[in-house]
């Protein structure tokens, strides 16, 4: 597809429960991101893969929380044992790596998990 | 961490008027700083960026303006018009990718 393509689009699930959110990035682009927003507060980063690895997972709250990338492309957040507190919009994004850093991020629309 | 606060929450706006959003950042490392606009049930979309190394920045009714010695940078929208109805958020970051944003200010423009 043109953009950062996110599934579910929207999550309602059980305190306890396992819940799995996929990323399909822009294509060719190696960079991608998870961030969280809370209502009405601003994305919070989350985790950045550069290609199949994990270059920085400092914002993922807790054990619970776990991404993979296996082959580079396609992302799947995973949440383990929800608590209300996750509730939330999932963002992912994309980017092409450029010299000097990275490129502009383009993000999805992003995955509404609600836990009851 | 850093921590970015946004200013003001809310703004509405008479149509053909300016916009101002004003933010403040903590971190004096910080090197690069984006405004993204968020439409409902969207995700966020670049609107403009500004590194370190530049003090002003425009994109047709588009501006940005950076004080580093202050640690603030402000978006400036020029002749608004109601499609530029959305939240904006102000974001700042070492490099490029943890972007630490600010709480969002939402928009409205009166026809």
């Amino acid at each position: 597809g043109a953009g950062v393509s996110q599934t579910p689009s929207n999550k309602v699930t059980e305190k306890g429960k396992y819940v799995e959110l996929r990323c399909d990035p822009i294509s060719g682009h190696t960079a991608l991101y998870w961030y969280r927003q809370s209502l009405g507060q601003g994305p919070e980063f989350l985790i950045y893969f550069q290609g199949t690895g994990a270059a920085d997972d400092s914002g993922l709250p807790n054990d619970r929380f776990f991404a993979v990338r296996p082959e580079g492309s396609v992302s799947t957040l995973k949440i383990q044992r929800t608590e209300r507190g996750d509730s939330a919009v999932y963002l992912c994004a994309s980017s092409l790596m450029l010299a000097g850093g990275t490129g502009e991020l383009f993000f999805g629309e992003g995955s509404r998990l609600t836990v009851l | 961490g850093e921590n970015v606060e946004q200013h003001p929450s809310t703004l509405s706006v008479q149509e053909g008027d300016s916009a101002v959003i004003k933010c403040t950042y903590s971190d004096s490392a910080s090197n690069y700083f984006p405004w993204y606009k968020q439409e409902l049930g969207k995700g966020p979309q670049l609107i403009i960026d500004i590194r370190s190394n530049v003090g002003e920045k425009k994109d047709q009714r588009i501006a940005v303006t950076l004080n580093k010695t202050a640690k603030h940078f402000s978006l400036h929208i020029t002749e608004t018009q109601p499609e530029d109805s959305a939240v904006y958020f102000c974001a700042a970051s070492r490099g490029d990718y943890k972007l630490s944003f600010g709480a969002g200010t939402t928009v409205t423009v009166r026809a």
